[in-house]
């Protein structure tokens, strides 16, 4: 079974303090993980997603196998970076992807 | 191109009745998966369509179902209604070997009273 843990739903920080999202995962081979954002009076969108490697706004996240994470970082919040965020895992081939119950991040001006 | 589209977008049903939703994905999108959301559970995974065949099923009673038209649309309907489903319904569309960039819709408000 596939499951994804984010213990905070709400995290609040200053404008300019760095962010960090806690996501956990649990599978048993090798997953594809993602972060999913959604912001005010918008759809659920595309974040970044572990392979490529990316910043997207600012934001990045690395896998850890050794402790089954897949954190969201971002060095200075800013305050349009105020959203829900979701964790999400993919198994191989055509596995359903799982959500977290999800983040809601405050960035204080 | 036109986003995943959802219809109706608010719904007011009683308890014991059914209730139909409907989905249009992106054109030339043949997958559709299909979401409930609700504050405390965030998304839970209802099934997931694939060129009219249903691919993958999460964990939801049979009063719970859905089908795929040859079009890629996609209707999910809900047969006796509980005060419990109440929630957003959320359907996403992917493309075949990109499943894992959902394009999600606006979803469907269902309240049960």
């Amino acid at each position: 079974a596939q499951r994804v843990t984010q213990p905070e739903k709400l995290l609040s920080v200053f404008k300019g303090a760095p962010v960090e999202l806690k996501c956990n995962y649990s599978y048993s081979g090798s997953p594809e993980l993602f972060w999913y954002v959604q912001y005010s009076r918008q759809r659920l969108q595309l974040l970044l997603r572990h392979i490529s490697r990316e910043s997207i706004k600012g934001f990045t996240a690395d896998l850890n196998k050794g402790e089954t994470s897949f954190h969201l970082k971002k060095p200075f919040a800013q305050e349009e970076d105020s959203a829900m965020y979701y964790c999400a895992l993919k198994g191989g081939g055509y596995q359903k992807v799982t959500f977290g119950t999800g983040t809601k991040l405050q960035v204080i001006p | 191109k036109a986003g995943v589209t959802q219809t109706p977008r608010y719904l007011i049903k009683t308890r014991g009745q059914q209730v139909t939703l409907s989905c249009s994905p992106i054109s030339g999108h043949r997958s559709v998966s299909w979401y409930q959301q609700t504050p405390g559970q965030g998304l839970q995974f209802l099934f997931e369509y694939f060129s009219e065949t249903q691919r993958n099923k999460g964990n939801f009673p049979g009063r719970f179902s859905g089908r795929q038209f040859s079009n890629s649309r996609s209707e999910m309907n809900v047969s006796t209604l509980e005060l419990g489903d109440s929630a957003l319904y959320l359907c996403a569309s992917s493309l075949d070997g990109r499943d894992y960039e959902q394009y999600f819709g606006p979803g469907t408000r269902l309240t049960v009273t």
